[in-house]
């Protein structure tokens, strides 16, 4: 059962553009969320992470919004650059219940920024 | 430079033939986690470790032995590897997971192949 889903396997977006990548969830007990990058042949890097007590959280071009009610979270990229393109992973954990050491991945999403 | 580190970054081997995948992370991180990530799936955690002698296991962590003797290593043994775990495996380590950020750094990856 994937309690974190990404549902757009692959995204293509001009550069300059928006780009938004999304992320639902079923586990209600989930509090704490992150997206990771990856680059091919490279292991993921952390890229933001926002708290159930917010929702949202910005750094720089990094944008996360997170709908608690709808169990959604999404990422927006503001502008998107050619160097964005790579896969993204959308993570939660559940730290409220003391399984912190658990961080549930999604499926990733791969972005193409085109020029 | 603070980094995991994984050995081998590739390899091929054949049905039954014990291997191990070596990890070691230079930032005195407690915790310790294992990742396979296979197409459609995304990131699946197979064991962890919170600490020198405390491992337990992840979604997937049959076919698969760890041990954390030391701080700094977090071998992944597979006692006799099967075509199923053909698969592209992240070690990955943070400093604790359930007071802060989650932040996992992640290795470049080791992907193996089972004949």
């Amino acid at each position: 059962d994937q309690q974190v889903k990404q549902n757009s396997p692959s995204l293509s977006v001009q550069e300059g553009r928006i780009s938004i990548l999304n992320c639902d969830y079923t586990n209600s007990m989930f509090d704490y969320f992150l997206w990771y990058k990856k680059y091919p042949a490279e292991g993921p890097t952390f890229l933001i992470s926002i708290s159930s007590i917010k929702d949202k959280n910005e750094d720089g071009r990094f944008t996360v919004f997170l709908n608690k009610s709808a169990k959604h979270l999404s990422l927006h990229i503001v502008p998107s650059q050619p160097g964005d393109s790579a896969v993204y992973f959308c993570a939660a954990s559940a730290r409220n219940t003391g399984t912190a050491s658990k961080l549930t991945f999604g499926t990733g999403t791969r972005l193409q920024v085109t020029l | 430079e603070a980094q995991v580190t994984q050995n081998p970054r590739y390899l091929i081997t054949v049905t039954g033939k014990k291997l191990t995948v070596t990890c070691s992370q230079n930032m005195n991180h407690e915790y310790m986690s294992w990742y396979r990530q296979d197409p459609g799936l995304g990131l699946r955690q197979i064991y962890y470790s919170m600490n020198v002698e405390v491992t337990d296991k992840g979604d997937v962590p049959e076919g698969y032995k760890v041990s954390r003797k030391e701080k700094r290593n977090f071998p992944l043994i597979l006692e006799s590897p099967s075509p199923n775990q053909t698969s592209l495996y992240f070690c990955a380590s943070s400093f604790d997971l359930g007071s802060g950020a989650n932040v996992l750094t992640f290795g470049a990856g080791s992907r193996l192949t089972v004949l």
